[in-house]
């Protein structure tokens, strides 16, 4: 089975700090996604990524940045949390991608943040 | 208009009984269709992919309807433990997986 793994379950940051979140995976996939997760909004897309180095806006990157230096990692980093970041982040990776994709996401157990 | 829409329930049904949710699309044009199921504070876990002809998992029937842009998920025989929430995501484009907001089901006992 895929692993995706997220490296805090839970974490609290004060307002204005800058944090890491990472993320990897252990099935040689190219794409990787980082989404949040509000109640009633579901779940956004915020970066993807399709191969090293490379990386896309999702739809609401504003405030985030990424990084995948290597397949397996693809981190996500807020460059002054504030308080509307509060959020639970999912990593998700997966085989394909597109029209005709059958293999679906992998998410990894998610990471609840709380910015104070 | 959303470009995925869920009913978001709670639907709440026996043990036993045949419960179905519905979710549209927007995009004609989207491709492939997946159903996710998500337990309170777990991650999202894939259920089952969504043919054009139908599918079926044990219990979980998929079904795509393009000319009414839905896709459906019925369950028979619910059971206590298919209590979660239910995803439904749509590939419209590369890359591009819009998830449904989710039908919460709870099956009592």
């Amino acid at each position: 089975d895929v692993k995706v793994t997220q490296s805090s379950r839970y974490l609290v940051k004060r307002t204005g700090e800058k944090v890491f979140l990472e993320c990897v995976q252990d099935m040689d996939h190219e794409n990787m996604f980082w989404y949040r997760q509000d109640p009633g909004l579901g779940l956004r897309l915020i970066y993807f990524s399709y191969d090293v180095k490379m990386k896309e806006k999702g739809d609401i990157p504003e405030g985030y940045s990424v990084s995948r230096e290597k397949k397996e990692r693809f981190s996500l980093i807020l460059e002054s949390a504030s308080t509307n970041q509060t959020s639970m982040y999912l990593c998700a990776s997966s085989l394909s991608t597109g029209p005709g994709d059958n293999y679906g996401y992998t998410f990894g157990s998610g990471t609840r943040l709380t910015v104070v | 208009r959303k470009e995925v829409e869920q009913d978001p329930g709670p639907f709440n049904v026996p043990e036993g009984a045949t419960v179905a949710f519905n979710c549209t699309y927007s995009n004609s044009a989207s491709q492939s269709f997946f159903w996710y199921r998500q337990d309170c504070r777990k991650e999202p876990k894939l259920l089952m992919s969504v043919y054009s002809s139908g599918n079926e998992d044990g219990r979980f029937t998929a079904q795509l309807n393009r000319a009414s842009q839905y896709i459906s998920l019925l369950i028979r025989d619910s059971k206590l433990s298919d209590s979660a929430t239910y995803l439904c995501v749509v590939i419209s484009g590369t890359y591009k997986y819009i998830f449904g907001t989710g039908t919460r089901l709870k099956v009592l006992a």
